[in-house]
């Protein structure tokens, strides 16, 4: 059973470009989480979604950023114009949400560099 | 809101001992779940171990166990027979007893094992 895949692992834009990092949940979740990591810091919250669903975005930033998990595919986190400070490691996780807060499987994060 | 507070930024043991990594949290809830979380240099996130608010037991993977004292709002983990894989950042983290599982992280505890 693949784990939850995130590609690219590596990704590198200047100022002002678009980022588009995508996630796989693992087979059997349909609930996806994108947490973000600035260098030295523990992960935050960003977004969570179950298909076709955006259910809590809370910390997501206003601006620029967007998340979707369309009905087939992976989800998609996008980033708009990016920044200097938008450069992190960008995790998805996943997880079955049938009941209750179930473990969530973390993928290998996107490293998000912004020259 | 809650807070999770780890006040070990660096600890260090040796091959085979045994070591305490510390963490606290704050929340008015009463209904909710912990875990810790390893991130080795890969920065891969994988779960080591999670405890229901509700369970009066400690929960034990292992070589992996927990202190919860749910008065005091701690939860520490406890790492025995010290392996030198077991270098890497520990995050606790916490997550409302609700229909899904919202992490919020520590700052984290880089461990070093020493041979």
């Amino acid at each position: 059973n693949a784990g939850v895949m995130q590609n690219p692992r590596h990704l590198v834009r200047r100022r002002g470009q678009e980022a588009r990092l995508r996630c796989s949940p693992m087979k059997g979740h349909s609930h996806v989480y994108w947490y973000r990591q600035l260098p030295e810091e523990g992960l935050k919250f960003m977004v969570y979604l179950q298909k076709e669903n955006i259910i809590d975005e809370s910390g997501m930033p206003k601006e620029r950023f967007s998340a979707e998990f369309p009905k087939e595919g992976p989800s998609i986190l996008r980033i708009q114009q990016v920044v200097r400070g938008d450069s992190a490691a960008y995790f998805c996780a996943s997880s079955t949400g049938t009941s209750g807060p179930e473990t969530q499987y973390f993928g290998p994060g996107t490293r998000l560099l912004v020259l | 809101a809650q807070t999770v507070t780890q006040s070990q930024p660096e600890m260090s043991v040796q091959e085979a001992e045994t070591v305490t990594l510390s963490c606290t949290y704050d929340t008015s809830e009463n209904n909710y779940y912990l875990f810790w979380y390893k991130q080795p240099p890969s920065r891969q996130m994988i779960l080591v171990i999670r405890q229901e608010a509700y369970k009066q037991q400690n929960a034990t993977e292992n070589r992996f166990s927990v202190n919860f004292q749910k008065a005091a709002k701690s939860f520490s983990l406890k790492i025995s027979d010290s392996q030198l894989g077991d270098t890497a950042m520990y995050f606790c983290a916490f997550s409302l007893g609700t229909s899904y599982g919202k992490l919020t992280f520590g700052q984290g505890t880089i461990l070093t094992v020493h041979p």
